[in-house]
């Protein structure tokens, strides 16, 4: 498996524009987490599903952001419109809590957004 | 509610010498404590959990329900230690699972 999958692993825009990161989660995992990383707060939690559903979004910063996940194997973070204030690296990662639940958290190499 | 909290930011140390990262946590149940590990370039990833007390890289780390703290501890820093250090706290139950909250970080440098 290759792990979870994020892209694009670079995105440099401008204020005001739409943008929408990517994540394909690890096959049979049933929870995905959305992060956010910035030198000042370090890694927040944004939101996450369990089943495709989404739980808890308290995290979600303000109403810029919305998340989704049709399916069990892709999600997507969308910010519109962007604010420099957003730039930072987002993470998504997963995790199998049926069968042997080790408890670990498999993370994505991460989405570092630049918004100018 | 839930908070973990690593109260340095930046810890430099000699290679060779002990170190330890602090974590304390808050916490109305029974928690689960985790220290990840991000090393440059590379993903974050787990380094070792409270429950599997196992020693990992030659780092421990002993869940102290008192202190409510879980800090990482090593007896000779090597230079491949020099990683960013984030420490977290779950509630796993049996029938659920519970949001994965990390602390803010704790950047280790090990001066060679």
């Amino acid at each position: 498996d290759a792990g979870v999958i994020q892209s694009p692993r670079h995105e440099v825009t401008e204020m005001g524009q739409e943008v929408t990161l990517r994540c394909k989660p690890i096959s049979g995992h049933d929870y995905l987490f959305w992060y956010r990383q910035t030198m000042m707060r370090g890694l927040e939690l944004l939101i996450y599903f369990n089943n495709n559903v989404p739980i808890d979004d308290s995290g979600m910063p303000e109403d810029r952001f919305s998340a989704k996940m049709p399916n069990a194997s892709f999600s997507t973070l969308k910010i519109q419109p962007s604010e420099p204030r957003d730039s930072a690296v987002y993470f998504c990662a997963s995790i199998q809590t049926s069968g042997l639940n080790t408890g670990e958290l498999f993370f994505g190499e991460g989405s570092r957004l630049t918004v100018l | 509610a839930q908070r973990v909290t690593q109260p340095e930011k930046l810890l430099s140390v000699f290679k060779g010498a002990p170190v330890e990262l602090k974590c304390n946590y808050s916490y109305s149940g029974s928690p689960e404590l985790f220290w990840y590990v991000q090393y440059s370039r590379q993903r974050l990833q787990l380094l070792l959990r409270h429950i599997s007390r196992e020693s990992i890289k030659g780092f421990t780390a002993d869940l102290n329900k008192g202190e409510t703290s879980f800090h990482l501890k090593k007896p000779f820093a090597q230079e491949e230690d020099s990683a960013m250090y984030y420490c977290a706290l779950s509630d796993a139950q049996k029938t659920s699972y519970d949001k994965v909250i990390f602390g803010p970080g704790t950047s280790l440098s090990v001066i060679p």
